[in-house]
């Protein structure tokens, strides 16, 4: 069966560090890995996409990689500020206006 | 506010009785979706529409939930018979067919306490 994997403990991080995420998957062939942002009490934000046939997407202080031989995304975020401090989704989908399909989420902590 | 709104943000009903979620997606967007989640976990998908036709629904899907989006605008979830195990937050998205980012937009949820 599909599975998609998160580290479902909270990454606890010094403010100005960077943060690295992990999400591997298996059973699941996707067209399409996008990163999304979740708040306490609120709907995810999609951050980042980045397609099966690309090995790094950047924006602003994030990049995202995708190795779809390992099937891994890595997630990054550079110079971490405390305003970051929330939980990070990964979802998968096949094509195009299909489902998401997501992730556990990993929560992240960023200390002053 | 152009974003996905859902009604009610909360409700709390009592075991066995039938509640009905409001989702009204972004205007321009023909794919409609919803997902629940639980504490601790990533949003579970259950349905999705494009335009008023309903495309896919999970397997996990009991019969006791149904989804219209009629006139494919609006849509409404419904849940009979609550169950405690339906708490839950139920979560809507839209996205626009064909869009080359395919990034979801979701509404901020309603939260359901079955007691």
């Amino acid at each position: 069966s599909q599975k998609i994997e998160q580290n479902s403990e909270a990454l606890n991080i010094q403010e100005g560090k960077t943060a690295t995420l992990t999400c591997n998957y298996t059973n699941y062939s996707p067209a399409y890995l996008q990163w999304y942002r979740q708040d306490p009490g609120r709907g995810p934000v999609f951050l980042l996409l980045i397609r099966e046939n690309e090995k790094e997407k950047r924006k602003e202080r994030l990049k995202v990689t995708f190795d779809t031989t390992l099937k891994q995304s890595l997630f990054h975020i550079t110079a971490s500020q405390p305003a970051d401090s929330a939980t990070y989704l990964c979802a998968l989908i096949k094509a195009a206006g299909n489902k998401l399909t997501f992730g556990g989420g990993t929560r992240v902590l960023v200390k002053p | 506010d152009t974003g996905v709104s859902q009604d009610p943000r909360h409700k709390i009903t009592k075991r066995g009785q039938n509640v009905t979620f409001r989702c009204d997606p972004i205007s321009e967007h023909n794919r409609l979706y919803w997902y629940r989640q639980t504490l601790g976990q990533g949003p579970e998908f259950l349905t999705y529409f494009q335009n008023e036709a309903q495309l896919e629904k999970s397997r996990l899907l009991s019969d006791r939930f149904s989804a219209e989006r009629p006139k494919g605008s609006f849509s409404t979830l419904e849940i009979q018979r609550t169950e405690q195990g339906d708490s839950a937050m139920y979560l809507c998205a839209s996205s626009l067919e064909g869009g080359v980012n395919t990034e979801a937009f979701f509404g901020q949820g309603t939260r359901l306490t079955v007691v």
